[in-house]
């Protein structure tokens, strides 16, 4: 079956570490891109690669980090300098930049 | 950049028609999505349209646009309670190098 998953799906951290999400996609999709939602809001664009090797901020970068050394996988860290970073991350992929996104089932961070 | 605006709360009796809908800035928007999401889960493409289109039909789901007002809606038919959700429209700028610009949801209950 082709799809996105993210892993893992309830993620717990404490206060001070690092911790990252991951994201895979076997749609053969080149570009990919990392969204926060808090409750009662929309998506907000953390992080998007067109291509592998490559790498853009969104709006809200600060205080991540990501890599795209393959093609399928997209994964973003969370530091500690992200000052709240409890919240519900999704992945998406598309074929291109401006192509339908299709999103991942999402991982839900919690700082304890 | 593109603003997307929906309202946050819809309710509906089973069996009855939903509308949701959205207002978006932009004119040059060239993709309009609606996506869904459930509970705890990522996005689901429901549908979209194409800026050169005035409505498009897919079985329950029935998407209008209207370019002069910028105003764009989605009506399920016989709305059913596992359509309750949260409903997102999101629009595509040509003018942007980037990607979705996404409203922040309208959650729908459907009613028994």
């Amino acid at each position: 079956d082709g799809g996105i998953t993210q892993s893992p799906k309830y993620l717990f951290r404490k206060e001070g570490q690092n911790v990252t999400l991951s994201c895979e996609q076997n749609l053969n999709h080149d570009a990919m891109y990392w969204y926060r939602q808090d409750p009662g809001q929309g998506l907000r664009l953390i992080y998007y690669s067109q291509i592998v090797n490559d790498f853009q901020k969104g709006d809200i970068a600060e205080g991540y980090s990501v890599s795209r050394e393959k093609k399928e996988s997209f994964p973003l860290t969370v530091t500690s300098a992200q000052k709240n970073p409890t919240a519900f991350y999704l992945c998406a992929s598309s074929a291109g930049l401006r192509d339908t996104q299709y999103f991942g089932p999402g991982t839900r961070l919690t700082v304890l | 950049g593109e603003d997307v605006e929906q309202s946050l709360f819809l309710s509906v009796r089973e069996g009855d028609s939903s509308v949701i809908n959205c207002t978006y800035t932009d004119s040059s928007s060239t993709y309009l999505y609606w996506y869904k999401q459930e509970p705890g889960a990522g996005l689901q493409l429901l549908t979209y349209i194409f800026s050169n289109m005035d409505m498009k039909q897919d079985q329950r789901l029935t998407v209008l646009l209207n370019k002069k007002d910028k105003h764009l809606s989605l009506r399920i038919a016989d709305t059913q309670t596992g359509d309750s959700a949260i409903y997102f429209c999101a629009g595509t700028n040509v003018g942007s190098a980037r990607q979705l610009t996404f409203g922040s949801g309208t959650q729908l209950t459907v009613l028994p």
